[in-house]
């Protein structure tokens, strides 16, 4: 089975604190995302990478960058984190290639910042 | 840009009964998964189809792809407490070999005992 593990379930962070998530698959993936998901909003795609030390931006970069400096692993981190980046984060992998592009999700960061 | 919209947002059900959610686009999608959600857990994959017109079955589940390859349908027949939980439809678009996944909102879906 493929296993996507993500290093907080919880946590709770002050405003202008750098945060940093970790992401971690076991599956050997190229590619590795970062959504965050909000009510009403749905799921939406802060960066993906296809490699290590690639990356690319998604739909909602502001305030965030990546880091892959392996492949098994996928960093994000808020810079300075603010009251509007609390949300629920979820991190995905899947192989490179394929008509199918199934993604495999970790349990999710249930991020607050107060 | 591509939308994946999925009706109806929210559903109350009671146990044993059949329901239908729905995907649609007006974009044409190399494929379409399902996912389940639990309340703070991570999506969980379903099912995958790729071929217009597909049907493929999980046990009481039921997913269709349709011929155009811009819709899909999960019916659940006989439902049960234990489908509670966001069902989210995801389109892959097969341009450019990109690798993302454009999402649908999805549906909340409860059945109740």
């Amino acid at each position: 089975d493929v296993k996507v593990t993500q290093s907080s379930r919880y946590l709770v962070k002050r405003t202008g604190e750098k945060v940093f998530l970790e992401c971690v698959q076991d599956m050997d993936h190229e590619n590795m995302f970062w959504y965050r998901q909000d009510p009403g909003l749905g799921l939406r795609l802060i960066y993906f990478s296809y490699d290590v030390k690639m990356k690319e931006k998604g739909d909602i970069p502001e305030g965030y960058s990546v880091s892959r400096e392996k492949k098994e692993r996928f960093s994000l981190i808020l810079e300075s984190a603010s009251t509007n980046q609390t949300s629920m984060y979820l991190c995905a992998s899947r192989p490179r290639g394929g008509i199918a592009r199934e993604q495999y999700f970790g349990p999710g960061t249930r991020l607050t910042v107060t | 840009t591509q939308l994946l919209e999925q009706s109806p947002q929210f559903l109350s059900i009671q146990e044993g009964e059949n329901l239908t959610v729905y995907c649609n686009s007006s974009s044409i999608f190399s494929s379409l998964q399902w996912y389940r959600q639990e309340p703070g857990e991570g999506p969980v994959l379903l099912v995958t189809v790729v071929t217009g017109g597909e049907v493929k079955k999980l046990k009481r589940l039921t997913f269709q792809f349709g011929d155009a390859r811009k819709d899909s349908s999960l019916h659940i027949t006989a439902a049960q407490t234990g489908d509670t939980g966001l069902y989210l439809c995801a389109g892959a678009s097969g341009e450019g070999g990109s690798e993302k996944l454009v999402f649908g909102k999805g549906t909340k879906l409860t059945v109740n005992p």
